[in-house]
């Protein structure tokens, strides 16, 4: 069985200031972990994603993550917040399986202050 | 990249009426459709897996009579809320996987934009 976990419901950084959101997975097989951030009242867009390869793993707007097989965890970070960063981001972590959906963590919102 | 489209985005209803939501695929075929359920300020749980050609596949818990799925061709699934209550009222997002695609092995999805179900 497969598990997230996001420490820390609420995050409140700073415009300018370091990002980082925290995520440990929990998987039986070697795998697949993704960050998605979601705005109000809309669905979920792809931030990053870890398949294979590289473990430090760059995104769109300037977010990058790092898997670290040791301390399994895949947090999220940004050099510096910006306003329009203030959202809901949610890791999850799959096996790979066709047929199998995503597992969430709890997510985190994310506030900018300026 | 691959566009899940989801139709209506927004739907006030009666106690007792029905409503459906559409999930499509636009630019890829999804022989595999998820449908998730968010409350406010919480996170996605999972209510049942979309199967084209077959019956969908529910989680513990999720009551198939109530949340009717339909997966009728490769780039269409749909939710129907029956005789919805206000305790149905919620955020229901669906998700796609492009099994043919460069993502097919990863589990990526792909997902709407969400409805928001209120029920009065």
């Amino acid at each position: 069985a497969q598990s997230v976990t996001q420490l820390g419901s609420h995050v409140s950084v700073s415009e300018g200031a370091l990002v980082l959101l925290r995520c440990n997975y929990s998987s039986s097989v070697p795998p697949y972990l993704f960050w998605y951030v979601q705005y109000p009242n809309q669905g979920l867009q792809l931030l990053l994603k870890y398949t294979t390869g590289a473990t430090l793993v760059k995104g769109i707007n300037g977010f990058e993550a790092e898997f670290k097989k040791s301390e399994t965890s895949f947090h999220l970070t940004k050099p510096s917040a910006h306003m329009s960063d203030a959202a809901e981001y949610f890791c999850a972590v799959s096996e790979g399986l066709r047929r199998r959906a995503l597992t969430f963590g709890s997510g985190t919102r994310l506030q900018v202050q300026p | 990249g691959a566009v899940v489209s989801q139709h209506p985005s927004r739907v006030i209803c009666k106690s007792g009426t029905s409503v459906k939501i559409e999930c499509r695929s636009l630019d890829f075929q999804a022989t595999t459709m998820f449908w998730y359920r968010q409350f406010p300020k919480q996170s996605l749980m999972l209510m049942a897996t979309s199967n084209e050609g077959s019956k969908a596949t529910y989680e513990q818990g999720v009551e198939k009579d109530k949340f009717l799925i339909n997966h009728a061709s490769l780039t269409l699934s749909t939710l129907t809320v029956t005789s919805a209550h206000p305790e149905d009222s919620s955020f229901y997002i669906c998700s796609a996987r492009d099994v043919y695609g460069t993502t097919k092995n990863t589990g990526e999805l792909f997902f709407g934009e969400g409805s928001r179900l209120t029920v009065l």
